[in-house]
């Protein structure tokens, strides 16, 4: 098992582009989410979904879109980046049955400049 | 609005020393506790939890207290080792919604 991976590990972005965080988990988890860590704020609910075809928001949505059109991948889209996303973000997955205990990816760091 | 709120942001103990976190939360739903310890360059990883009914649960070194009235939980590491050097997050969770809600973090330097 490869866990959760997370691709890129490092990107660096201009005002106003966009791009797309991907995220791939193989433990057939239901429960797919993202978050962002920045200095002194911990980690912050992006997104987050309970099975394909379904997403909600979480505590920061505003800037970012996500799909999840399969079980084992949830992408997130950066349509139009901006400094304040500079951040490291982390994918994490679970079993519906134990949603406390999520399993994160090693995370990309994102550079907005 | 921060719903869990942890503290302090940093602590620094010698060796065999027994820091303590403490967290806070304001919404009842929340109905699991998880601590979750994070290494640089690392994601966090879960550490060890516990719902509100329990007030106290051990694993190892590791002693998560529960106040359910005062809305308040706080993990101790016992006889802390210098590998126990990481950023811990307290974190909570309703089970309506699945959404896990993290703390903002405490960095844990244990010297030698």
């Amino acid at each position: 098992n490869a866990g959760v991976t997370q691709t890129p590990k490092f990107q660096v972005l201009k005002t106003g582009q966009s791009m797309t965080l991907q995220c791939a988990q193989d433990m057939n988890h239901e429960y797919m989410s993202w978050y962002r860590q920045d200095p002194g704020m911990g980690l912050r609910l992006i997104h987050y979904s309970v099975g394909a075809g379904i997403t909600d928001q979480g505590e920061v949505p505003n800037g970012y879109n996500v799909s999840r059109s399969t079980t084992e991948d949830f992408p997130l889209r950066l349509l139009s980046a901006a400094p304040s996303q500079t951040s490291v973000y982390f994918c994490a997955s679970s079993a519906r049955s134990s949603y406390n205990e999520q399993f994160f990816g090693p995370g990309t760091r994102l550079t907005v400049l | 609005q921060q719903q869990v709120k942890q503290s302090p942001q940093s602590l620094i103990v010698q060796k065999g020393g027994i820091p303590i976190i403490n967290c806070a939360y304001e919404n009842t739903a929340f109905d699991y506790f998880p601590w979750y310890q994070q290494f640089p360059g690392k994601g966090p990883a879960l550490l060890i939890a516990i719902r509100p009914d329990v007030s106290e649960k051990k694993e190892g070194r590791f002693t998560i207290s529960f106040n359910k009235s005062a809305k308040q939980f706080s993990l101790h590491i016992m006889d802390s080792q210098p590998g126990d050097s990481a950023t811990y997050f307290c974190a909570a969770v309703s089970s309506n919604t699945g959404k896990l809600i993290f703390g903002q973090g405490t960095t844990l330097q244990v010297k030698p």
